[in-house]
């Protein structure tokens, strides 16, 4: 535990509303991941980044924004445009791209 | 296309029962093949991969390149390991694809 921390832990956004989820780690990783993780979904790649200033889109970035100004910080910005935002989030780490990940506490969003 | 399969979402065995959790994959290259574990309100957390050929509280998976599988065995399971697992195969871009997971419930 520790090492790569996820907060708000619960988030509640009203329809229509941009919201900020952060994610920081302090174990020097080059790289990080957003997921998202749906009851029966398991996890699906909305965004990830294997180097400061630098980012890719996953599978389902539509509706998401992220920014990697600094190695140790991920911010996963959820858009008005994001259809269905209510889910899990988890935000994860690797010293390497592909190398093993290293997972945060989630941060559980709610659209009102 | 690059795709991992758990066909099973639910999967309930006895103390003491051998258990195999099924993940199969499809990749073009040499794969890279994971298996995480997420106990009840903890982490998602690394449980084994197939390059470190270890076995992780008495889990085992073998790659079979011919069935393009990575199944998760182990001989007598304990109410402990019940979670959620979930395979994943490293992606061509250093991401990781998961499957959609196994709920594992070992009963007493």
């Amino acid at each position: 535990d520790g090492g790569i921390t996820q907060s708000p832990k619960y988030l509640f956004r009203k329809e229509g509303q941009n919201v900020t989820l952060s994610c920081e780690q302090n174990l020097n990783h080059d790289a990080m991941y957003w997921y998202r993780q749906d009851p029966g979904q398991g996890l699906r790649l909305i965004y990830y980044s294997q180097i400061v200033n630098d980012f890719q889109k996953g599978d389902i970035a539509e509706g998401y924004s992220v920014s990697r100004e600094k190695k140790e910080s991920f911010p996963l910005t959820v858009t008005s445009a994001q259809k269905n935002p209510t889910a899990f989030y988890l935000c994860a780490s690797s010293k390497l791209a592909g190398g093993e990940q290293f997972f945060g506490p989630g941060t559980r969003l709610t659209v009102l | 296309a690059q795709r991992v399969t758990q066909p099973e979402k639910l999967l309930s065995v006895f103390k003491g029962a051998p258990v195999e959790l099924k993940c199969n994959y499809s990749y073009s290259g040499s794969p890279e093949l994971f298996w995480y574990v997420q106990y009840s309100r903890q982490r998602l957390q690394l449980l084994l991969r197939h390059i470190s050929r270890e076995s992780i509280k008495g889990f085992t998976a073998d790659l079979n390149k011919g069935e393009t599988s990575f199944h998760l065995k182990k001989p007598f399971a304990q109410e402990e390991d019940s979670a959620m697992y979930y395979c994943a195969l490293g992606g061509s871009q250093g991401n990781l694809i998961f499957g959609k997971g196994t709920k594992l419930s070992v009963k007493p």
